[in-house]
């Protein structure tokens, strides 16, 4: 069974800075999401990661295959950034069926003006 | 396009009320569906999946059911909620080889 562990839990930042969230998993993995959940709201897909980097507007998602690691980067975060951010794994196997994701516990992010 | 379509967004049930959500996917055939709950201070964690029609498989015991009566329909059930069943439950899917799409979440409080 996967373990995915996520840091740091709680992260309280200001406005403009560079905030960098990370995501270690047990086992390897076929690919690796993000995934944004705001207050009282529904989950935004972020990234899918197999490997490398991935870029999208202020939001970076870089994984470690080797290291079996993955950070999520936000630049010059802004208080709109403040919500949830979870990364899970996901298996597949060749031989079909289902093993779903694992996920973190999340990363609470909070960007004060 | 490849979508989940899951609701309600939010929901508020008396104890002891029934329950159905519904989870129906877009642009694939034969996908692997699956529900998570998020408990509150927790990781979501895996409830129920399921590889075709009428297959459905039970991660950890509860007070849940699942179905799933067509190939893009995936339906969480319960005949009487307790307070513990609140929490934010995540319809997802996949298939080997794919990546995953969620559904946006339901916020369930029963009170």
């Amino acid at each position: 069974k996967n373990e995915v562990e996520q840091s740091p839990q709680n992260l309280t930042a200001q406005e403009g800075e560079f905030i960098t969230i990370n995501c270690s998993y047990s086992v390897g993995i076929s690919a690796l999401h993000w995934l944004q959940q705001h207050p009282g709201g529904g989950i935004v897909s972020l990234f899918m990661l197999s490997s490398g980097k991935k870029k999208h507007g202020r939001l970076i998602a870089t994984i470690n295959i080797q290291e079996k690691h993955s950070s999520l980067h936000i630049t010059a975060s802004h208080p709109r950034d403040s919500a949830v951010y979870i990364c899970a794994a996901q298996v597949w196997h060749s031989g079909g069926g289902a093993d779903g994701l694992t996920f973190g516990k999340g990363t609470h992010l909070i960007i004060q003006p | 396009s490849q979508t989940i379509h899951q609701w309600p967004a939010t929901l508020v049930q008396p104890v002891g009320s029934p329950l159905s959500l519904e989870c129906t996917v877009e642009g694939t055939s034969n996908p692997n569906l699956y529900w998570y709950r998020q408990a509150a201070g927790r990781g979501l964690q895996l409830l129920f999946y399921s590889v075709g029609i009428g297959q459905i498989s039970s991660e950890v015991p509860q007070n849940l059911s699942a179905s799933r009566p067509q190939d893009r329909q995936f339906i969480l059930s319960s005949k009487k909620l307790l307070l513990s069943d609140s929490g934010f439950y995540l319809c997802a899917r996949d298939r080997v080889g794919t990546e995953a799409f969620f559904g946006q979440g339901t916020r369930l409080t029963v009170v």
